[in-house]
């Protein structure tokens, strides 16, 4: 199995700060690999797949970069919508595992 | 517009058995790769199974043997049937579609809980 790896596991920043998370996988995974937001209470939202194409309605702060293993999910300039809960996902082959999960609060 | 409806969630005994199903509108099951998520209290989400639109299916270890996946064109539904159940499996679980060829899901229901507690 793919084991995918997020960090950092929590991340406090402020309104218009930059922030990077990255997602490693265990194993060459192409570009095979997706971001999701989560808020609390809420199912997940499709950020990024491919790695880096945004999906339709998604502000352009939000980047995706990375191929094979290393990938970073950036924004460039938070705002107050964006405190959330990140996760990555591989799609390379099944089982379709999901990082542990990256908590993004407000300092 | 794409909308996924789950119910069936429920309290259920360890060993019981439950039913899970998602209702889709706006598109075809059979047209995309449809799976199950889930997701433990306080904690990540956790892929189930895969049903790929050409009828295959696929499972995580965690579930292989004790859950099935399948399909209903005629309702346009997507089905999880648990058995065996353990306390470990107590969480949401979420009907989520997949692209036509790859399995990200680009669509999500709103989650029904299943807790498995004596």
């Amino acid at each position: 199995d793919i084991q995918m790896t997020q960090s950092p596991s929590s991340l406090s920043a402020s309104v218009g700060d930059r922030v990077t998370i990255t997602c490693r996988a265990s194993q060459d995974i192409s570009n095979s690999l997706a971001w999701y937001q989560q808020k609390p209470g809420k199912a997940p939202k499709l950020l990024f797949y491919a790695a880096s194409r945004l999906e339709s309605g998604v502000p352009s702060r939000f980047s995706g970069s990375g191929s094979g293993t290393d990938f970073t999910l950036t924004i460039s300039s938070l705002q107050p919508e964006d405190f959330a809960t990140y996760y990555c996902q591989q799609y390379y082959s099944a089982p379709y595992t999901f990082g542990q999960g990256t908590k993004l609060e407000i300092k | 517009e794409v909308q996924l409806v789950e119910t069936g969630g429920d309290l259920v005994q360890p060993g019981g058995s439950l039913r899970l199903s998602c209702a889709a509108s706006g598109f075809k099951v059979s047209d995309n790769y449809m799976s199950w998520v889930r997701q433990a209290p306080g904690k990540g989400l956790e892929w189930v199974s895969v049903f790929y639109s050409g009828g295959a299916t696929s499972y995580a270890d965690s579930v292989q043997g004790r859950f099935t996946i399948s399909r209903d064109k005629s309702k346009n539904t997507l089905v999880l049937q648990m058995n065996s159940l353990r306390a470990e499996d107590t969480a949401v679980y979420y009907c989520a579609r997949g692209a036509m060829t790859h399995n990200y899901f680009d669509y999500w229901g709103q989650g029904t809980l299943v807790t498995v507690s004596s």
